[in-house]
């Protein structure tokens, strides 16, 4: 089955500790994203990444950082400067402007 | 600035009523246009899309919507809701700008259909 699949569903997370999201597609896509997802807010763009070993910032990117070191994958991780990573993350790719397929999301809590 | 807009944010109907979301956006230039959707529990998932061609385009589950370019706006209807079209639906535009292809999504409407 072609598809994105994220890990893990809910992390938890303490203060001051820096946690990473999974994000693994096959569908040779070589755009990747990074939302985050708020209540009311709609879907804000962390990260982006249109090939490998490369990647821009969206529009909320402080606090996180990303890595593309492969085509299938693109890993997020959010780092103890973000204050308020409470959400919902959602992973997906595309070909470079057609549609954007999404993963299942992860939540974050923190602890 | 670019900017998708959504006005209704909840909307609650019971089945068989006729939906209509709305949808403006603001970007200069060619743009494609989605409309995803997000069932409890769900992934977010393509519910339509226009790229080019004939204004009104139909997706899955007899949802479908039109392109009025004039209007910069992207309506989602649906002549009769069922209980199960109960989700949050989200507007999405694209387009190429400083070298790279961009994704605006919307706020969301929260759909809930009465049984």
């Amino acid at each position: 089955d072609g598809g994105i699949t994220q890990s893990p569903k809910y992390l938890f997370r303490k203060e001051g500790q820096n946690v990473t999201l999974s994000c693994e597609q096959n569908l040779n896509h070589d755009a990747m994203y990074w939302y985050r997802q708020d209540p009311g807010q709609g879907l804000r763009l962390i990260y982006y990444s249109q090939i490998v070993n490369d990647f821009q910032k969206g529009d909320i990117a402080e606090g996180y950082s990303v890595s593309r070191e492969k085509k299938e994958s693109f890993p997020l991780t959010v780092t103890s400067a973000q204050k308020n990573p409470t959400a919902f993350y959602l992973c997906a790719s595309s070909i470079a402007g057609r549609t954007q397929y999404f993963g299942p999301g992860t939540r974050l809590l923190v602890l | 600035a670019q900017s998708v807009s959504q006005h209704n944010h909840h909307v609650i109907l019971s089945e068989a009523a006729s939906l209509e979301l709305g949808c403006n956006y603001s970007y200069g230039g060619t743009v494609n246009l989605f409309w995803y959707v997000q069932y409890p529990g769900q992934h977010l998932q393509l519910l339509l899309k226009y790229f080019s061609g004939d204004p009104l385009v139909k997706g899955i589950k007899g949802f479908e919507a039109e392109f009025i370019k004039s209007k910069f706006s992207f309506n989602l209807r649906k002549p009769s809701v069922q209980w199960s079209d109960t989700a949050e639906y989200f507007c999405a535009v694209n387009g190429f700008t400083s070298g790279t292809y961009k994704y605006i999504f919307g706020t969301g409407t929260r759909l809930k259909v009465l049984a």
